[in-house]
C-alpha cells in the first residue's frame, strides 16, 4: 500500500470550508484514496473514498489530482462537531491482506466558533 | 440497529494479569479486526479474521491472543506477556475484502495499574 503525508494540525472557522490535504505521490493504479476521521475516544468513521474522479457524498468532497498523486478533502461548511483527526489512506480495492488499513498520524483539525 | 459493540468501555489490569476484551457485531460481516492506538498515533492491526475459525497475525500480535468461534464475536486476550498493554483498543469490521465499509466500535481504554 501506498504511503500517505498529511500536515500534523490545521484550523478550521465554524461555517467555513475545510481543505484536508494528502499526498500520495507512490500511489498505484489500482489503489484508492479513502479517509476515515475519528473523534476524540471513538472508533474511526469512514468518510468517502475515490479512486481517479471527483466523488462527493452528504458528509464531504474528494477532489483527486489528475495525476492522482495527491488529494483534498473538503468539508464544505464545518462544524464544532467536525472536530476531529481525519486519515488519508491509500489502499487497493481487492487485497490478498484483508487486514491492512494502515492509518497514519491523520491531521488534527480543529473546528473554532 | 446493527453495529459492533466492544465491552467494557474502560478497563483497569493489574500487572502480570491476563484480561480479555469483548466484541461483538450484528452486522453478518465476515471479517473482524483488532486494532491498538497509542496517544497521538496511529492505528496498528493486532489481528483480523476473515472467517470462523481462522485469524491472522497482524503488525503487533506478541502479547495477544485471539479466538473466532463464532461469526459475531471477536475477543481479543492481553496476556501478560504483552509488556505495555495501557493503550485503546479498536474492534473493527468489514464485509468481504473490499476496501471501505469498516465499521469500528468504540473501543476499550486498557488501563494497566
Amino acid at each position: 500500500d501506498a504511503k500517505t503525508t498529511q500536515p500534523p494540525s490545521m484550523d478550521c472557522a465554524e461555517g467555513r470550508a475545510a481543505n484536508l490535504p494528502c499526498n500520495h505521490s507512490t500511489i498505484s493504479g489500482n489503489e484508492y484514496v479513502y479517509w476515515y476521521r475519528q473523534i476524540h475516544s471513538q472508533g474511526p468513521q469512514y468518510i468517502i473514498h475515490g479512486l481517479k474522479n471527483n466523488e462527493t457524498n452528504e458528509m464531504a468532497s474528494l477532489i483527486i489530482t489528475e495525476d492522482r498523486k495527491s488529494s483534498t478533502l473538503i468539508l464544505p461548511h464545518a462544524t464544532l462537531r467536525d472536530t476531529a483527526v481525519y486519515y488519508c489512506i491509500v489502499r487497493a480495492l481487492l487485497t490478498d491482506s484483508w487486514g491492512k488499513l494502515q492509518f497514519g498520524a491523520g491531521t488534527q483539525v480543529v473546528v473554532t466558533p | 440497529d446493527g453495529g459492533i459493540t466492544q465491552s467494557p468501555k474502560y478497563l483497569f489490569r493489574k500487572e502480570g494479569q491476563n484480561v480479555t476484551l469483548s466484541c461483538e457485531q450484528n452486522l453478518n460481516h465476515d471479517a473482524m479486526y483488532w486494532y491498538r492506538q497509542d496517544p497521538g498515533q496511529g492505528l496498528r492491526l493486532i489481528y483480523y479474521s476473515q472467517i470462523v475459525n481462522d485469524f491472522q497475525k497482524g503488525d503487533i500480535a506478541e502479547g495477544y491472543s485471539v479466538s473466532r468461534e463464532k461469526k459475531e464475536s471477536f475477543p481479543l486476550t492481553v496476556t501478560s506477556a504483552q509488556k505495555n498493554p495501557t493503550a485503546f483498543y479498536l474492534c473493527a469490521s468489514k464485509k468481504d475484502r473490499g476496501g471501505y465499509g469498516y465499521t469500528f466500535g468504540s473501543g476499550t481504554r486498557l488501563t494497566v495499574v
